[in-house]
């Protein structure tokens, strides 16, 4: 499984656009990108994934560098409801890993 | 539509009870499925996977075991319970996760 680096935390005020960054160095060539979110006390959410190309959803973009050694998430206007820990994992079988995430805090 | 049930939503059990956790899906047919654990302010750890019927993964050596005894069914056993065994059980398909079990174990 590939190795992953995300900040331990971020900060964002609300109705501002939020990046959230992944390192993914050791990516294998058909590992997906996928994207996932933990608010507090529920399980986790799906949010998005890609291979290459840049994807956009209702909830989120995801923009892959072109090495696709990294990825970001970007969240286009946070809001009080998007404050949770955010997993970026790459993904080729069928198990997904999550690792420490980022925990983001959206301030009013 | 696809959905995932888990239950019960909280459990508190005494130390060296046994327990049992289950898990269905709808929706869908010979799906994979998981089994999570979060303790309390850490990270989700894959405990089971199971790609069929009667086939099951583990990822970790510990106090528990999955059983698959139904194609949308998946079950988290243990037939002591430890204080360690504390923590947040999600079951898990494809991209979907349960609402997850809070077990106490006291």
């Amino acid at each position: 499984d590939a190795k992953t680096t995300q900040p331990n935390s971020m900060e964002s005020n609300e109705e501002e656009p939020v990046h959230l960054p992944c390192n993914h160095s050791t990516i294998s060539g058909t590992d997906y990108i996928h994207w996932y979110r933990q608010l507090p006390s529920q399980g986790p959410e799906y949010v998005i994934h890609g291979l290459t190309s840049n994807v956009n959803n209702r909830m989120a973009s995801l923009a892959i560098a072109e090495d696709r050694k990294s990825s970001t998430l970007i969240l286009h206007r946070a809001t009080l409801r998007d404050a949770a820990v955010y997993y970026c994992i790459p993904r080729g079988g069928f198990k997904t890993i999550f690792g420490a995430g980022t925990r983001l805090f959206v301030k009013a | 539509s696809q959905t995932i049930h888990q239950w019960p939503a909280t459990l508190v059990q005494p130390v060296g009870s046994p327990l049992s956790l289950e898990c269905t899906v709808e929706g869908t047919s010979n799906p994979n499925l998981y089994w999570y654990r979060q303790a309390a302010g850490r990270g989700l750890q894959l405990l089971f996977y199971s790609v069929g019927i009667g086939q099951i993964s583990s990822e970790v050596p510990q106090n528990l075991s999955a059983s698959r005894p139904q194609d949308r069914q998946f079950i988290l056993s243990s037939k002591k319970l430890l204080l360690s065994d504390s923590g947040f059980y999600l079951c898990a398909w494809g991209y979907t996760f349960g609402s997850g079990t809070r077990l106490t174990v006291v």
